[in-house]
């Protein structure tokens, strides 16, 4: 019954790999987001969408992309993954875009070898 | 630029002791204020959000304040337990929903 979920949970792969992590929300919110924890435990975030449509990109690599088939799903995929790719993904949700509370999945921590 | 600021970074009390971490923010423009905490391991829990025309929320042993024009915000938890222990993180909204998070202050309750 879990509110925003993530999957999956641990990733580990090579460098130049190219992987997905997905993340789906059944709270009906239109807004989701994606964040990145570095190895100092600083949160920042990476995209937010906004009824499928992309809202804050925040000077992220392009070689990280994100999806959105509908409201409950914003998928992150990410093409040659480099050693500092190694990070806690966290995936969020909120009703708008507003001044709503934001709701965390468990996050998928990636690690690039 | 936003900046939001924790102090201490971590803290070690007793069991029992009331406490307060501190949270500073530079953006004049936020919507609202939220605090989260997270065990090791594991995802991010909200406790409480106070929007920027509130002065205070609470919810059980936790109270939050915000002071828009210090740019300030505190928790105060009453009573701690060892079940507190986690990273306590603070973060503001502004535009489009955008979080930008403090580093967090490391709670460890002794029994």
């Amino acid at each position: 019954d879990t509110a925003v979920s993530q999957t999956p949970k641990y990733l580990v792969t090579q460098m130049g790999n190219d992987k997905s992590i997905k993340c789906e929300q059944n709270l009906g919110h239109d807004t989701m987001y994606w964040y990145k924890q570095d190895s100092k435990k600083f949160l920042k975030i990476m995209f937010s969408y906004n009824n499928k449509e992309l809202i804050i990109n925040e000077t992220v690599p392009n070689r990280f992309s994100p999806k959105s088939p509908d409201k409950a799903h914003l998928n992150l995929h990410i093409n040659s993954l480099e050693l500092g790719d190694s990070a806690v993904y966290f995936c969020a949700s909120s009703q708008d875009i507003g001044s709503t509370e934001a709701f965390f999945g468990q996050g998928t921590r990636l690690t690039v070898v | 630029k936003q900046e939001v600021t924790q102090i201490p970074a971590a803290l070690s009390v007793p069991e029992g002791e009331n406490l307060v971490l501190n949270c500073s923010f530079t953006d004049s423009a936020i919507y609202n204020l939220q605090w989260f905490r997270q065990d090791p391991g594991k995802g991010l829990t909200s406790l409480l959000l106070i929007q920027s025309s509130q002065r205070e929320q609470t919810s059980g042993r936790l109270n939050a304040s915000l002071d828009k024009s210090s740019g300030r915000s505190t928790l105060y938890i009453a009573a701690s337990q060892p079940g507190d222990s986690a990273t306590y993180l603070c973060a503001e909204c502004t535009s489009y929903g955008k979080l930008t998070f403090g580093q967090g202050t490391i709670l460890t309750v002794h029994p």
